[in-house]
């Protein structure tokens, strides 16, 4: 059962537009949620969180936004460049538990 | 500040042999946590060590264990290896974001582990 639903595997945009890519999650004890990006050949880097209580955060290009009565977030990128072309990945969390349980990922493509 | 070292970045096994993978964490975190990375499932949650105990365990066979040391440095091992099993590992250490409060996950470039 797949907790942590990322249902587009891939995103194209072009840059300086708006990039937004979409997670869904089944389990209501989550309260934390993440999102990751990852390169090629390196591990996941921490992009952004949030907490059950918010429903957005911002920093810098970035912002999250928390629907709890949909079980939904989605991660905003304005404006898009091209290094910012990665998969990311969405991620939550119970409580103070440290294991997260990561959505499979969507590969964001910025074109020049 | 160092990162997240794992330890070897690559290697090659064959069936049934078994394999150790390395990881030290950022200096002074004292939470390490292991996870699968394959092309169809994504990143899986093996196991959480604190304080050289095991918090957390994911939904692995036991061939997969791990331990940590006094010193935050930990091992994972995998025995009798199996095809399915090429997969990247990542470590990861955590600390606690302070703008949301979520326990945010440092991770290494992982091990790329295949099995022939």
């Amino acid at each position: 059962d797949q907790q942590v639903k990322q249902n587009s595997p891939s995103l194209s945009v072009q840059e300086g537009r708006i990039s937004i890519l979409n997670c869904d999650y089944t389990n209501s004890m989550f309260d934390y949620f993440l999102w990751y990006k990852k390169y090629p050949a390196e591990g996941p880097t921490f992009l952004i969180s949030i907490s059950s209580i918010k429903d957005k955060n911002e920093d810098g290009r970035f912002t999250v936004f928390l629907n709890k009565s949909a079980k939904h977030l989605s991660l905003h990128i304005v404006p898009s460049q091209p290094g910012d072309s990665a998969v990311y990945f969405c991620a939550a969390s119970a409580g103070s538990n440290y294991k997260l349980t990561f959505g499979k990922g969507t590969l964001l493509t910025v074109n020049p | 500040k160092a990162g997240v070292t794992q330890t070897p970045r690559y290697l090659i096994k064959t069936r049934g042999q078994q394999v150790t993978l390395s990881c030290s964490p950022i200096s002074g975190h004292r939470s390490v946590s292991w996870y699968q990375q394959t092309p169809g499932q994504g990143l899986q949650f093996l196991f959480e060590y604190f304080s050289e105990t095991q918090r957390n365990k994911g939904n692995f066979p036991g061939r997969f264990s791990g331990r940590q040391f006094s010193n935050s440095r930990s091992e994972m091992n995998v025995s009798t290896l199996e095809l399915g099993d090429s997969a990247l590992y990542l470590c990861a250490s955590s600390r606690n974001d302070q703008r949301s409060g979520a326990n945010v996950l440092t991770f290494g470039a992982g091990s790329r582990l295949t099995v022939l």
